[in-house]
């Protein structure tokens, strides 16, 4: 199936700064991708769907200025997570289906460790 | 978009057939079943995907009955490795979000 990565694969910060995870689709185009968080032992919670060269859509509760969304190209979108707090940290995952695709694939998803 | 439900936790045992059973009353025409499989600290892996009838790849079946209000996901001969977490998932598939329900926990026992 589709490739999806992310980088980084874990990552721990001071309270307060801000992190950026970057997902890729590695052999396919997309122009919709999808940002989950993972709390331990919960379902994925959608944050917000990407649009390549629009703003991104926001699930409710989720602050769009707290997590910023940027999907410049066909094949990248980036998560910035800003003034990161140790609430924030979790599991992120995105998402994305190609083009002319049925089915949508998911990257091994990012840990944040928030101190 | 469709809402389901399915079993929180299930076991079995290594070798066995495992079936787990969505429940989707709300489905809609267009909507497309899909299952995936998640192990801790992994995004989820796709699995299978079907719109009515039966599925089958060289993993898992989906058997879909005729009103498609439920599907059933069945594992051949499990083993310890098929341990994790299934969600089933609906909705127009390439199109919609998906929205992730709680997904079942299958332990396999040795």
């Amino acid at each position: 199936g589709a490739v999806v990565s992310q980088h980084p694969s874990r990552v721990i910060c001071k309270s307060g700064t801000s992190v950026k995870i970057e997902c890729r689709s590695l052999d396919f185009q997309a122009t919709t991708m999808f940002w989950y968080r993972q709390f331990p032992k919960k379902s994925l919670m959608l944050m917000a769907t990407s649009n390549e060269g629009s703003k991104a859509t926001y699930e409710q509760g989720v602050e769009k200025d707290k997590f910023l969304i940027n999907h410049a190209s066909l094949t990248l979108s980036t998560l910035t997570v800003t003034s990161a707090h140790p609430e924030d940290s979790s599991f992120y995952i995105c998402s994305s289906f190609e083009l002319a695709g049925e089915t949508q694939y998911f990257g091994p998803g990012t840990r944040l460790l928030v101190l | 978009l469709a809402k389901t439900t399915q079993p929180i936790s299930m076991d079995s045992y290594e070798g066995q057939e495992v079936n787990i059973t969505c429940s989707h009353n709300n489905i809609a025409t267009n909507d497309y079943i899909t299952w995936y499989q998640q192990f801790p600290s992994q995004g989820p892996r796709f699995i299978i995907q079907g719109y009515k009838t039966k599925v089958t790849n060289e993993v898992a079946s989906l058997f879909i009955p005729a009103d498609r209000k439920s599907s059933t996901l069945s594992l051949p001969r499990v083993s310890l490795s098929d341990t994790a977490v299934y969600y089933c998932l609906v909705g127009d598939k390439g199109r919609d979000k998906i929205i992730f329900g709680k997904g079942t926990r299958l332990h396999i026992l040795p």
